[in-house]
């Protein structure tokens, strides 16, 4: 398994602002995730985060409103860019390792947004 | 679009029953994993079950599989107050790593 650390785990945002969540791994992964829990929901999965390149955005999902970067392999950012309050939700990043077998996941705490 | 669909989408049970929840999904996949998610909080990966697999154990949590019927079910057995969360399956369709989710089933514990 890997140790995933998140920040912020929670804000309170207001509307037209934009927030950056960062994501940790303990150790070297081969792939990272983003995904969205709206409240009472699922997760969705926003996007691939790609070492050194553009991320893979799922459908419904555009660059513009939630760039994400990954400079190596065990960080990874993702904004939400000019909040509204439909973008209150869970933020989780989850991970596929060296050692993963079948590409099991493992996910971090999430970060939980209010937007007002 | 949600892959997978659990069933019961609640489940109320007292302490020591034990508690079982479907899950179905749409596309061949190379495996199936339940996740338990306890306040919102992040995902703890409970077990993985690979498309030539039928059943697998993990303490007390059995999984079972049929690929024919693209359904999977996960059974908890003497339930305890900390196993109340939801809980969710998990597919990678194949070929795929990304994983799509069920729509999840949340489960309390009666003390």
């Amino acid at each position: 398994s890997a140790v995933i650390s998140q920040k912020p785990s929670r804000d309170i945002c207001q509307r037209g602002t934009s927030l950056t969540i960062q994501c940790q791994v303990d150790s070297q992964v081969t792939m990272m995730f983003w995904y969205r829990q709206q409240p009472g929901q699922s997760l969705t999965l926003i996007a691939t985060a790609n070492q050194g390149s553009e991320a893979t955005y799922e459908s419904g999902f555009v660059i513009d409103k939630f760039p994400i970067s990954r400079p190596n392999l065990t960080f990874s950012t993702l904004t939400v860019s000019n909040m509204s309050p439909e973008d209150s939700s869970i933020y989780l990043c989850s991970v596929v390792t060296l050692l993963s077998s079948y590409n099991e996941q493992f996910f971090g705490p999430g970060t939980r947004l209010t937007v007002l | 679009s949600q892959q997978g669909e659990e069933d019961p989408q609640a489940l109320s049970i007292q302490e020591g029953e034990n508690a079982t929840m479907n899950c179905s999904y749409k596309t061949s996949i190379n495996n199936l994993q339940w996740y338990r998610q306890n306040s919102g909080r992040g995902l703890v990966h409970l077990i993985l079950i690979r498309s030539n697999e039928r059943e697998k154990h993990s303490g007390r949590l059995r999984v079972t599989l049929d690929t024919s019927k693209k359904s999977s079910s996960l059974l908890i057995t003497a339930s305890r107050a900390a196993d109340t969360a939801s809980y969710f399956c998990a597919t990678p369709p194949r070929g795929n790593e990304k994983l799509t989710f069920g729509t999840g089933t949340r489960l309390t514990i009666i003390p």
